[in-house]
């Protein structure tokens, strides 16, 4: 079963770099099958929000609305993801999620998210 | 293009909701919709895949479905129960693979 944990400061002050780290259990992350991987955040009260995504052929789609600030990456050796958004605002208080993404072997298209994490609350706040 | 879900239906339970996800722009075929089930203060969950696939696990009360004339994606929930009140929300790609995520739907059964 295919588990994911995120993790990281619950706090960032504005204009500084926000860093989190994703754990995944029950899947090795460096396997060329199986999924892809994907971060999503929802501010409080509003909808979720797609962040990026991370494929095996190492391409990874941003939210055009993000992607002069974000970077998704992943560490095999500890079997995670990281997620770095840099000057950050309050507008980036949100509780950010990662999750596996599968896709379609034939073409290689995403499917569908399908395991999430929990989610860890981030604010930013002076 | 943007995906527009209703803010807010509710119904009684036992009975069956609509709640639909409109496509901007393109057609709501040309890329498949999926539905996620967030409960209050849970992450969300899969629901629907491709248009009308139930993810294991997920009652059969749920289903999914396409309506080229109006451009939109249903999710119907029949007999509705109370553990049914969650948020909703409809996603599908671009031609990109760029994700988009509808605005959500808050379901309430009373």
């Amino acid at each position: 079963q295919v588990q994911l944990q995120e993790s990281g400061p619950g706090l960032v002050k504005p204009s500084e770099t926000l860093s989190l780290t994703c754990a995944v259990s029950g899947f090795s992350i460096s396997s060329v099958s199986g999924y892809y991987w994907g971060w999503i955040r929802q501010p409080p009260g509003k909808g979720l929000e797609w962040i990026g995504s991370l494929y095996h052929s190492g391409r990874t789609p941003y939210n055009p609305s993000l992607k002069s600030r974000v970077t998704i990456s992943m560490d095999t050796s500890r079997n995670q993801l990281s997620l770095t958004l840099n000057s950050v605002t309050a507008a980036d208080t949100a509780v950010y999620y990662c999750a596996s993404l599968t896709y379609y072997d034939s073409s290689e298209f995403p499917k569908y998210f399908h395991h999430w994490g929990q989610g860890t609350l981030v604010t930013v706040s002076s | 293009f943007m995906l527009t879900q209703p803010h807010s239906v509710s119904e009684s339970p036992g009975k069956t909701v609509t709640i639909s996800c409109t496509r901007s722009s393109g057609s709501i075929v040309s890329t498949y919709v999926q539905w996620y089930q967030q409960r209050p203060g849970s992450a969300p969950t899969t629901v629907i895949y491709e248009n009308s696939l139930r993810l294991s696990g997920v009652p059969g009360r749920f289903s999914g479905s396409i309506d080229r004339s109006s451009n939109s994606a249903s999710l119907i929930i029949s007999g509705l129960k109370t553990e049914d009140d969650a948020d909703y929300y409809c996603q599908s790609f671009d031609s990109n693979n760029l994700v988009v995520f509808g605005g959500g739907t808050k379901l309430t059964v009373l």
